[in-house]
């Protein structure tokens, strides 16, 4: 069964770079028909997408974020991972890893997120 | 950028009662949307995808439905369990663009 887990500092100062890793178990990211995904949420908010990888590397990100942004992959230790640049009080939330599955229905792909980790909170003070 | 808003925010119902989440979109995302279920201290859980397909385990009291760009979510018969809060998700612009709904907590009456 596949399992993902998220690990990291748990606080960051501000202007600082967080850096992310969530750990594949169960299952390969070597896929070529799924992405791995971050997403975000702040007490009482709805969930923020973060942006998504391919194991080739590719990438997408939430245009909101801007240029602070950065993912990558390493295969070889089934582990995927999040940069975010100049932090600040803004960015503190829990953060979660997920894998964005595809499913063909009535001829037409579609995407969803249907396997999550159990996220790890990010506080970002001095 | 696609904006997402649910109706109601918030819900009391009782157990045994039908209960239905409406989702709207601020433009056409033909049925790139999905549904999701968070309870305090967990992780999102996928309920529904296409709008209208059940996720593999997902009781068959959810339901989903779409309507040009109003989606819907109901549950036939509120279950104990099912007290939480509801998000819609929209995977339009995929892989460049998902974005989620502000969420409909479902509570106790």
């Amino acid at each position: 069964q596949l399992q993902l887990r998220e690990s990291g500092p748990g606080l960051v100062k501000p202007s600082e770079t967080l850096s992310l890793t969530c750990s594949v178990s169960g299952g390969s990211i070597y896929s070529d028909s799924d992405y791995w995904g971050w997403i975000r949420q702040s007490p009482g908010q709805g969930p923020e997408w973060i942006g998504n990888i391919f194991f080739s590397g590719k990438t997408y990100y939430n245009a909101a974020l801007g240029s602070r942004v950065a993912m990558s992959v390493d295969t070889s230790r089934n582990q995927f991972s999040l940069r975010l640049t100049s932090v600040t009080a803004a960015d503190s939330a829990l953060y979660y890893c997920a894998r964005v599955r595809m499913a063909t229905v009535t001829r037409y792909n579609f995407y969803f997120m249907d396997v999550w980790g159990k996220g790890t909170t990010v506080t970002v003070s001095s | 950028d696609i904006q997402l808003t649910q109706s109601p925010s918030f819900l009391s119902a009782s157990v045994g009662d039908r209960v239905t989440i409406t989702c709207r979109a601020s433009q056409a995302i033909n049925s790139y949307l999905a549904w999701y279920q968070q309870k305090p201290g967990e992780a999102p859980k996928l309920l529904i995808y296409a709008a209208a397909t059940l996720q593999s385990g997902v009781p068959s009291r959810f339901s989903g439905r779409v309507s040009a760009t109003e989606f819907s979510l109901t549950i036939s018969s509120l279950q104990p369990e099912d007290f939480a809060t509801y998000y819609c998700q929209q995977i339009n612009n995929y892989p460049r663009g998902f974005s989620f709904g502000p969420g409909t907590k479902v509570d106790v009456k």
